[in-house]
């Protein structure tokens, strides 16, 4: 069962524009993270926030958390080509080890 | 270092055959995951190791069976394929430590696994 769900599903959007991504999630986490799926290839981890934090940037990518209202956004500023692909948060969903569940996604197309 | 790999990259079954799938992780990680994904039920959890021990298991049938050999390297095979398994089956390996809070976790390219 999916712990995250994505918001919106697909995003188009031109080079050099923001892209904000939601994903909301249901039971209490440890932390939250963000990762990127070229079509068909395998993950890449983007950022880790932990239950603890509000906020967190890496480069061109912030991310937030609201515990409260068991949300997070992905913010990607301007963004490139590149930056084409899914991106997923995911859960520990308070089970500890390394087990994490993902929502399905949001698809983004980022056009030249 | 070297990243997670996964072999076979592409495999063909048919129905009613048996598959094994190898994963070796990033050198020093002792937490090899793995995942299905699929375009109707996303990515969803199968097992994960540490230390070869299997220490948590999602909600997949018993066809679904996984190891993991002294030195990390971690197997998954399905038996009797079903049409369904077809997916891209993703290893993840992270240095996850006994009890403690989930970790980043490195993603290898994928087997895509066909049952026709």
């Amino acid at each position: 069962s999916q712990q995250g769900e994505e918001d919106p599903q697909a995003l188009s959007i031109q080079e050099g524009e923001n892209a904000t991504m939601n994903c909301s999630y249901k039971t209490s986490i440890n932390n939250l993270q963000w990762y990127r799926q070229n079509s068909g290839r395998g993950l890449v981890h983007l950022i880790l926030i932990r239950s603890n934090e509000r906020e967190k940037h890496s480069g061109r990518l912030r991310v937030t958390l609201d515990t409260s209202k068991k949300s997070s956004s992905l913010l990607i500023t301007a963004s490139r080509a590149a930056d084409t692909a899914s991106y997923f948060c995911a859960t520990d969903a308070g089970s500890g080890y390394s087990t994490l569940t993902f929502g399905k996604g949001t698809m983004l197309l980022v056009s030249p | 270092k070297a990243g997670v790999t996964q072999t076979p990259r592409y495999l063909i079954k048919t129905r009613g055959q048996q598959v094994t799938l190898s994963c070796s992780p990033i050198s020093g990680h002792r937490s090899v995951s793995w995942y299905q994904q699929t375009p109707g039920q996303g990515l969803q959890f199968l097992f994960e190791y540490f230390s070869e021990t299997q220490r948590n298991k999602g909600n997949f049938p018993g066809r679904f069976s996984g190891r993991q050999f002294s030195n990390s390297r971690s197997e998954m095979n399905v038996s009797t394929l079903e049409l369904g398994d077809s997916a891209l089956y993703l290893c993840a390996s992270s240095s996850g430590k006994a009890a403690q809070l989930v970790y980043e976790q490195y993603f290898g390219p994928g087997t895509r696994l066909t049952v026709t």
